[in-house]
């Protein structure tokens, strides 16, 4: 059975940094690309960018470019997105997702809060 | 990048109504559409694939249509469990962007 597994739920600082991840497993993790979307508090969906696994070449959204890291490792199976230095706009669920034909396997989502 | 503009933003439909969503893209994107279903609290799913391919285990009254510019996502008869917002993804060039969304209710 395909999985994609996100970590938890995560509360910080303006200024702090932060990694969360998403663990796939039931497939060939290198096969397929993982992208991430954003969802801000009752707003819609916004793709960020995406990663494949095998060699890790990355492509983002403008939006997001410079804003946000997107890397894997696909020794465990897992692909990561990163700031270094967050925001209050960056409250939000973050989705990973396999994205064979848009996306048919998601994580469960993590919410990011970022609030002094 | 490529604007994905739904219509209507939403709606309220009776059980048993046929339902029709538009995406519309700004420039073409032959078949590289996927459609999903968000209830609230939820995670997104995918009901539809290339366009017009239903996700298996996805109701038959589910649809979807189009080519090129323009797409369709039809419920043929509204259920009540059918209330959520549903979203358009492009999938054929990068950046990759979604419809705004739109959100039906049940009268």
């Amino acid at each position: 059975e395909v999985q994609l597994v996100q970590s938890g739920a995560e509360v910080k600082k303006p200024g702090e940094s932060l990694k969360i991840s998403c663990k796939g497993s039931g497939y060939s993790f290198t096969n397929y690309w993982i992208g991430w979307v954003r969802q801000m508090p009752g707003k819609g969906l916004e793709w960020m960018g995406i990663i494949y696994p095998g060699d890790s070449d990355t492509r983002y959204s403008p939006s997001f470019h410079g804003q946000v890291t997107i890397s894997a490792d696909k020794s465990i199976s897992t692909a990561y997105l990163q700031w270094s230095s967050l925001k209050a706009s960056d409250t939000a669920i973050y989705y990973c997702a396999r994205q064979d034909e848009g996306g048919g396997y998601w994580g469960q989502g993590t919410l990011v809060t970022v609030s002094s | 990048d490529i604007q994905m503009t739904q219509s209507p933003s939403a709606m309220s439909a009776s059980v048993g109504d046929r339902v029709t969503i538009t995406c519309r893209a700004s420039q073409g994107i032959s078949n590289y559409l996927a459609w999903f279903q968000q209830k609230p609290g939820k995670v997104p799913k995918r009901l539809i694939y290339t366009a017009s391919s239903l996700q298996s285990g996805v109701p038959s009254r589910f649809s979807g249509s189009g080519s090129g510019t323009e797409f369709t996502l039809t419920i043929s008869s509204l259920q009540p469990e059918d209330s959520a917002t549903y979203y358009c993804l492009q999938h054929m060039t990068y950046p990759w962007t979604f419809g705004q969304g739109t959100k039906v209710e049940i009268k």
